[in-house]
């Protein structure tokens, strides 16, 4: 079974562009949830969706946005980049959602985002 | 979710156990300690969790004290290829996960 899949693995931008970066989460899982990982710290939460819908959003400038479509595969989009959004961008994907936590979440690889 | 506090880095010799601390005196009672580690460079892996019994798996055992105020991950055996950062974090739900710094391990030949 194919695993958490993320694309583009890389991408350099320019400051004041637009990006969106796509992950597919693993067959049967409905929960998909975006991570930023600045160099040297802990992933943070951005966002999670879970059946086509935001369940949960991190502290995050409306900068930032995010979908699921229906075959529950997730678009980020970050528009007007910053030097700051240079990140690593995870996703994972996950069984269930919001329910009394009983199952883990399974990490993509991630998109390596440089903002120049 | 509650905050887990975990030492900065911690060295283990290859072939011997290593035990990772957490403590996590806030912790409500049906939130889940939870356990990820991330080698450089890639996404974060899955260990183990627990909600009150010690757990144990193919990768690792979870000791989690009766007062749940704090839990030790052990490796039993580490090999060059545990070297990574583990991250504990107590969570209800996967809404929200907050990773903290977590340990770097470095497993030394």
């Amino acid at each position: 079974d194919a695993g958490v899949t993320q694309s583009p693995t890389h991408l350099i931008k320019t400051r004041g562009q637009h990006v969106t970066l796509r992950c597919s989460p693993i067959s049967g899982h409905k929960s998909v949830s975006w991570y930023q990982q600045v160099l040297g710290q802990g992933p943070q939460f951005i966002f999670q969706y879970y059946e086509k819908e935001e369940r949960g959003r991190g502290n995050f400038p409306d900068r930032f946005s995010a979908r699921q479509f229906p075959n529950y595969s997730s678009e980020l989009n970050v528009n007007a980049l910053l030097l700051g959004d240079s990140a690593l961008y995870l996703c994972a994907s996950s069984l269930l959602a919001w329910k009394p936590m009983n199952t883990e979440a399974f990490f993509g690889q991630g998109t390596r985002l440089t903002v120049v | 979710d509650a905050k887990t506090t975990q030492p900065t880095s911690m060295d283990c010799a290859e072939g011997r156990a290593a035990n990772l601390p957490c403590n996590h005196s806030t912790i409500s009672g049906n939130e889940y300690v939870y356990w990820y580690r991330q080698i450089h460079s890639q996404g974060p892996q899955y260990i183990i969790h627990g909600l009150k019994n010690n757990e144990t798996n193919e990768m690792a055992s979870l000791i989690i004290t009766e007062d749940r105020k704090s839990s030790t991950l052990i490796l039993p055996h580490a090999t060059l290829r545990d070297t990574a950062v583990y991250y504990c974090i107590a969570l209800y739900n996967n809404n929200d996960m907050r990773f903290g710094a977590g340990t770097r391990l470095t497993v030394k030949p």
